[in-house]
């Protein structure tokens, strides 16, 4: 139990453009999802944290601008990487609270490419 | 500030070595000690969750303690397939986010 879904697992784009990336809590109602960052051999950081029908809360040094987050449903949050830039290249991770003996589960990750 | 420190970075075992890897941390307030195991390219995938000072929890070849201070992850006689990164991780943040470390990567050798 308690499987988030994230969808892509890659995907390259062009210097730009927008890119979105979906969570879908499968098999629980996830009201908070965790949005961190992973950059090579460094640990997850933490970019924002959304709530269902509210406005996502970044952490300091984020573009909200650029990182949108929606949250409009209790199964789904998504991530849009807008006018991304090569910087912007990174794996991003999901992560919704869910049972006591599971902790958080997270997502598999989106590679994000951006040439 | 809540930290999260892991030792070893990289750690390298023959098959059937046993070892241990640590984590220590300065969270005012521990709300869970938890140790994930990550594959390349993919989410971290649970392991344990530890509450309070003395708890122990075992999965397989692994065993997670807790201290005060820090939290171990032994693993005994590890086999090729236990190779991975192991994130040790508390629940301290500001949002009830959990705080990383870095992250120890384990190599197994057959």
């Amino acid at each position: 139990g308690a499987v988030v879904s994230q969808h892509p697992s890659r995907v390259i784009c062009k210097s730009g453009t927008s890119v979105k990336i979906e969570c879908r809590s499968l098999d629980f109602q996830a009201t908070t999802m965790f949005w961190y960052r992973q950059f090579p051999k460094q640990s997850l950081m933490l970019m924002a944290t959304s709530n269902e029908g509210s406005k996502a809360t970044y952490e300091q040094g984020v573009e909200k601008d650029k990182f949108l987050i929606n949250h409009a449903s209790l199964t789904l949050s998504t991530l849009t990487v807008t006018s991304a830039h090569p910087e912007d290249s990174s794996f991003y991770i999901c992560s919704a609270p869910a049972t006591v003996n599971y902790g958080y589960t997270f997502g598999s990750g989106t590679r994000l490419t951006v040439v | 500030e809540d930290q999260v420190t892991q030792s070893p970075e990289a750690l390298r075992l023959q098959e059937g070595e046993s070892s241990s890897l640590n984590c220590s941390y300065t969270v005012s307030g521990l709300r869970g000690l938890f140790w994930y195991r990550q594959d390349p390219g993919k989410g971290p995938e649970f392991l344990f969750t530890l509450y309070s000072a003395g708890e122990e929890k075992e999965k397989e070849r692994l065993k997670a303690t807790l201290t005060k201070k820090e939290s171990f992850l032994h693993i005994t006689a590890p086999k090729p397939e236990d190779s991975a990164t192991y994130l040790c991780a508390s629940r301290g943040g500001s949002q009830g986010n959990l705080i990383f470390g870095k992250g120890t990567k384990l190599s197994v050798k057959p």
